[in-house]
């Protein structure tokens, strides 16, 4: 089954307490992104990828590493979390050729609450 | 600079009417892209429909259309003969740039869809 898996899906941490979110994706993706969803923001890009050791920042990349050594991952790294990191987060990936250019295929999303 | 928005936080619509769901954009760039997306309250996000900004048509799929209007710079969803499954937030978003070139796609900050039955 194509699909984008995000892990953990649920977390609690506390301040300072470095965290990764891991991202695969099984459809041979070129771009993956990462976003964060506020409530009243909408979903906003924190950093994306257009392809293995290419990454840009997106408008919200405070706080945020990323890698893509691999195709298929792109984790995001929270070094030092702080509350205001407190939020949905939304992996995705998208084809460069095919279907409606630019589609978004998203994980099931990551649940992280800051102490 | 790229920039979505979307005018309405709520809307509560009569089941099997008709609905539409205003997006405007604005972006420099002659080559771009237009989505939908829906997410219902288990969180997932769905993909609706898509225009692409040379599309001389307004692009449909089944209940859901878009009311292109390029020189207004606006996105519209239409969503016919609403059904209660239709309650959801729903997200307009763009691409900038041709295909190969998927950058930043941004999003507007939703609306949600209350059907009332």
């Amino acid at each position: 089954e194509a699909q984008v898996t995000q892990n953990p899906r649920y977390l609690i941490t506390v301040t300072g307490k470095k965290l990764t979110v891991t991202c695969s994706q099984n459809m041979n993706h070129e771009y993956m992104s990462w976003y964060r969803q506020d409530p009243g923001l909408g979903l906003r890009q924190i950093y994306y990828s257009m392809n293995v050791e290419v990454t840009d920042k997106g408008d919200v990349p405070e706080g945020y590493k990323v890698s893509r050594k691999e195709k298929r991952n792109f984790p995001l790294i929270l070094e030092s979390p702080s509350p205001n990191q407190t939020s949905l987060y939304f992996c995705a990936s998208s084809p460069t050729s095919g279907g409606a250019p630019g589609e978004l295929f998203f994980g099931e999303g990551s649940r992280l609450t800051v102490l | 600079a790229q920039k979505i928005t979307q005018t309405q936080p709520g809307m509560f619509v009569q089941e099997k009417e008709a609905v539409t769901l205003d997006c405007t954009y604005d972006t420099s760039d002659p080559s771009y892209g237009l989505f939908w997306y829906k997410q219902p309250s288990s969180g997932e996000m769905i993909f609706l429909i898509y225009q692409g900004s040379y599309d001389q048509q307004n692009a449909t799929e089944g209940r859901y259309s878009l009311n292109f209007q390029k020189a207004r710079k606006s996105a519209n969803l239409v969503i016919s003969a609403s059904q209660l499954g239709d309650s959801a937030m729903y997200f307009c978003a763009m691409r900038e740039g041709g295909y190969s070139s998927a950058s930043k796609i941004i999003f507007g900050s939703g609306t949600r869809l209350s059907i009332r039955p």
